[in-house]
């Protein structure tokens, strides 16, 4: 059965950091691309940032480049997103998702994990 | 960025009755058009993925549609479980985008 699980957020303040870590189970995870998509609260969704199944590509929406670190750690299993400079804009749940088909990036994400809130607040 | 629009923002329909959902994008995305579901405190659950291709263990119910820049979302006849929000998502081009989501609620 796969399995995602967030974890790593909670309340900071403007300006300051977080990461995010993913775990996965049940599925080979080098084989997968890795997303995260956030929700901001009692709103729709907003894709973020997607990694290849290696690790060797990168992509990043414009609202989040420069400051959003997607990487992952595929001998622990798990995908991680280091986010800086934090805004009270990105105030969301964070979900991580896993790419439906083996090896194909800019795909569509077939399990969502429970997401982990971000809360940015003085 | 492709802009996706979903119409319309909210549909009131009753049980049995059938739900048209549309997606509708800003320059063509192919067949690269995606649908989720998701309920109040849910992750979202992909139900079509490649404009016309149901998810694994999706009710047949559920179908979609459309190439290009036009794509319907078609659920044949609502069940109680099937009152939530429906976003398209594009793939076509980075950065991969979302509609703003259609609320199916009860009439």
């Amino acid at each position: 059965e796969v399995q995602l699980v967030e974890s790593g957020g909670g309340l900071v303040q403007p300006g300051g950091s977080l990461r995010l870590s993913c775990a996965a189970s049940g599925f080979t995870f080098s084989n997968y691309a890795m997303g995260w998509v956030r929700q901001a609260p009692g709103k729709g969704l907003e894709w973020v940032s997607e990694i290849s199944g290696r690790g060797a590509t990168t992509f990043y929406a414009d609202s989040v480049r420069g400051r959003f670190t997607i990487s992952r750690d595929n001998s622990k299993n798990t995908l991680y997103l280091q986010i800086n400079s934090l805004r009270p804009e990105d105030t969301a749940v964070f979900y991580c998702a896993k790419g439906l088909r083996f090896g194909e990036v800019r795909g569509s994400f077939d399990y969502w994990g429970q997401g982990t809130l971000v809360t940015v607040s003085s | 960025e492709i802009v996706l629009t979903q119409s319309p923002a909210t549909l009131s329909l009753s049980p049995g009755e059938r739900a048209t959902l549309s997606c509708r994008a800003s320059q063509s995305v192919s067949n690269y058009l995606v649908w989720y579901q998701q309920k109040p405190g849910q992750a979202p659950r992909l139900l079509i993925y490649d404009a016309s291709n149901r998810a694994t263990g999706i009710p047949a119910r559920f179908s979609g549609s459309g190439s290009g820049t036009d794509f319907t979302l078609t659920i044949s006849s609502l069940e109680p479980e099937d009152f939530a929000v429906y976003y398209c998502l594009q793939r076509a081009n980075w950065p991969l985008t979302f509609g703003g989501g259609t609320k199916v609620e009860i009439k």
